[in-house]
């Protein structure tokens, strides 16, 4: 069975400062992962994904993560801040033909 | 531009109306998903279709049912609201490609029944 466990239901950053969001996955095949973010009041938009190829995946707003089979980890991160990155992000997995398996999400509060 | 649609985005009834929350999608896509999320962030899968006339429980029981009569539209209907109903509900749909895809997710309907 596929699972996905992101650490910290709470992460505190100040602007312009390295923003890391931590998942770790569970999986008896390779991976497909993925990261999202949601704003409030709104449905889930898709940040970066890991299929197939290169391991340091980039996405938008400037996020990036790294798959790490060795570590069983899909960690997201952002040099820099913004105000604007503050929200919910979900780390997810899946394993082919199954149904996507959500992380429990980490809120993102970014101070001035 | 949103390629999978929710509607109404809000909606506050009263008990023991019938609601039916709408969903519908121009991507062609064969599998949807119905999740709700309550204030505590989390997501619970309550429904499932992998194409017409499929619809599967999720995951989280739910008193709400579906159906799939058209591969665009999935919508979710409680026959009886409660307080217990109170939401967010979102739709999400993904291709049938292996999982590479992702899903693609409406914007939400945040349900309150008072």
């Amino acid at each position: 069975a596929q699972s996905v466990t992101q650490l910290g239901s709470h992460v505190s950053v100040s602007e312009g400062a390295l923003v890391l969001l931590r998942c770790n996955y569970s999986s008896s095949v390779p991976p497909y992962l993925f990261w999202y973010v949601q704003y409030p009041n709104q449905g889930l938009q898709l940040l970066l994904k890991y299929t197939t190829g290169a391991t340091l995946v980039k996405g938008i707003n400037g996020f990036e993560a790294e798959f790490k089979k060795s570590e069983t980890s899909f960690h997201l991160t952002k040099p820099s801040a913004h105000m604007s990155d503050a929200a919910e992000y979900f780390c997810a997995v899946n394993t082919g033909f199954q149904k996507l398996v959500f992380g429990t999400g980490t809120r993102l509060l970014v101070s001035p | 531009e949103a390629d999978i649609y929710q509607t109404p985005r809000y909606l506050v009834i009263g008990t023991g109306k019938k609601i039916t929350l709408e969903c519908s999608q121009t991507m062609g896509h064969d599998k949807m998903y119905w999740y709700q999320q309550d204030p505590g962030m989390e997501l619970h899968l309550i429904h499932y279709s992998y194409g017409v006339n499929s619809t599967e429980k999720g995951d989280l029981s739910s008193e709400s049912t579906v159906s799939r009569i058209r591969t665009e539209h999935f919508p979710l209907t409680l026959e009886s609201a409660r307080p217990s109903h109170t939401s967010q509900y979102l739709c999400a749909s993904s291709p049938s490609t292996g999982g590479t895809g992702g899903y693609t997710f409406g914007s939400g309907t945040r349900l309150t029944v008072v």
